[in-house]
């Protein structure tokens, strides 16, 4: 069975770093994409961007790019998300998820991560 | 303002038909990437209920289904039940922006 274990709910100040996980299982880590998504309080679904495990090829939405930085790590299957300086505006929730099947473009998600939840606030 | 638009909310009573849209253009549906379809459930993660247009993982219902026409696709759901309150998402890719896109999601209420 293919699982998607995010880590636990995290609470910063702004300006404080953070890096976030998604560890996989039951699948062919480096064989597929693996992407990041962002589910504001009450909002819906925004695709930051993915990675590809295999050769660390990553791709991120312009409204991401800069903010956020993706990464991989082979050898125990778990894609992470990090902040540099967090703001009051990155509390949400966020996914991971993997693509169904090998390629970028007219791909799924599936399945998801739980989730980590991410509150920003002084 | 998401490149793919959903009504914000529909609603039926248990046993109905209700339809939920989702309009793109040519830049994504209307050159023919596929439309997925997404079920996120009151504080749940996001979970696949059609892939490819018309096609449902093992497991979800056949009272679920999908399909698409020029620049828009629809998400179909018969035989409305309480358990299907949730909220629905569609999602294709835009090649001019390089990236997967999401619609605004629609919150089904049943009556």
């Amino acid at each position: 069975e293919v699982q998607l274990v995010q880590s636990g709910a995290e609470v910063k100040k702004p300006g404080e770093s953070l890096k976030i996980s998604c560890q996989t299982s039951g699948y062919s880590f480096t064989n597929y994409w693996i992407a990041w998504v962002r589910q504001m309080p009450g909002k819906g679904l925004e695709w930051m961007g993915i990675i590809y495990p295999g050769d660390s090829d990553t791709r991120y939405s312009p409204s991401f790019r800069g903010q956020v930085t993706i990464s991989a790590d082979k050898s125990i299957s778990t894609a992470y998300l990090q902040w540099t300086s967090l703001k009051v505006s990155d509390t949400a929730m966020y996914y991971c998820a993997k693509l169904a099947i090998f390629g970028v473009a007219n791909n799924w998600f599936d399945p998801w991560g739980q989730g980590t939840l991410v509150t920003v606030s002084s | 303002q998401s490149v793919l638009t959903q009504p914000p909310s529909v609603s039926g009573a248990p046993g109905q038909r209700v339809t939920i849209s989702c309009t793109g253009s040519s830049s994504n549906i209307g050159t023919g990437y596929n439309v997925h379809w997404y079920q996120q459930l009151p504080g749940t993660a996001p979970k696949l209920l059609i892939y490819n247009n018309n096609n449902r993982p093992s497991g979800v219902p056949d009272r679920f289904s999908g399909s698409n026409s020029g620049t828009s696709a629809s998400l179909a759901i018969t035989g409305l039940q309480a358990e299907d309150e949730a909220d629905y998402y569609c999602q294709s890719y835009d090649n001019s922006l390089s990236e997967s896109v999401f619609g605004g999601g629609t919150k089904l209420t049943v009556l």
